[in-house]
């Protein structure tokens, strides 16, 4: 079945410093992904999202850019702020009728002033 | 885009008793859903909630703990029935149009 994979955290960054969090997924045929952010205390929110191979999803400083041949969707962003400062999930809408989202087991951000 | 009002918030249930969770969205939609989010731990799918028959449920949950309503397309309820400490986690409803929306959870706590 499907599967999202996301590197562990917590990921403590100092702010200003650049932000990769890795995802690598498992699907059959070309599903949509997508980066849930939950900041603390709130729901999840939809942070970027790609439908295609190739296609890069961007919000807020954030990006990422769906490659079909490394089945990745990794998040980055230039300069984090304190305010970043959440649990992020990368997650998957498979293609074979199942439209609920599959999770990755989300990566704490940690940004220090 | 869908606005989604989950209640309870959060709870603190004895073992052995039974909370049922309220979805109510403000427009409406086909496909809602219900997942846990166990502490620590990434979202889990429970089972999708079907208007007019009964849910769908994901390998490893049965009707019997997790007993779902969908009266109509925009109100969803979820008890969870006979609870142990285990059973404490977030649960949260969410609903697919255009992407995927999710309410705030409710933070059950089962001693």
């Amino acid at each position: 079945g499907d599967s999202v994979t996301q590197m562990e955290g917590p990921v403590t960054l100092s702010e200003e410093a650049f932000l990769t969090i890795n995802c690598t997924y498992t699907a059959t045929g070309y599903p949509s992904l997508f980066w849930y952010v939950q900041y603390p205390g709130e729901g999840l929110q939809l942070l970027l999202k790609a439908t295609k191979a190739d296609d890069k999803g961007s919000n807020k400083g954030f990006e990422a850019t769906y490659r079909k041949e490394t089945t990745s969707f990794h998040l980055e962003k230039g300069s984090v702020q304190v305010s970043d400062s959440a649990v992020y999930f990368c997650a998957l809408s498979g293609t074979t009728g199942r439209r609920a989202l599959t999770f990755g087991s989300g990566t704490r951000l940690q940004v220090q002033p | 885009s869908a606005v989604i009002s989950q209640k309870p918030s959060r709870d603190i249930c004895q073992r052995g008793t039974s909370l049922t969770i309220q979805c109510q969205v403000d427009s409406q939609v086909t496909m809602m859903f219900w997942y846990r989010q166990q502490p620590g731990q990434s979202l889990t799918l429970i089972a999708t909630a079907n208007q007019g028959s009964e849910a769908t449920y994901e390998s490893g949950f049965v009707i019997d703990k997790f007993p779902i309503s969908r009266p109509n397309l925009t109100f969803s309820t979820l008890t969870v029935s006979n609870m142990s400490p285990e059973d404490s986690s977030i649960y949260l409803c969410s609903v697919l149009n255009t992407e995927a929306f999710f309410g705030q959870g409710t933070r059950l706590t089962v001693v």
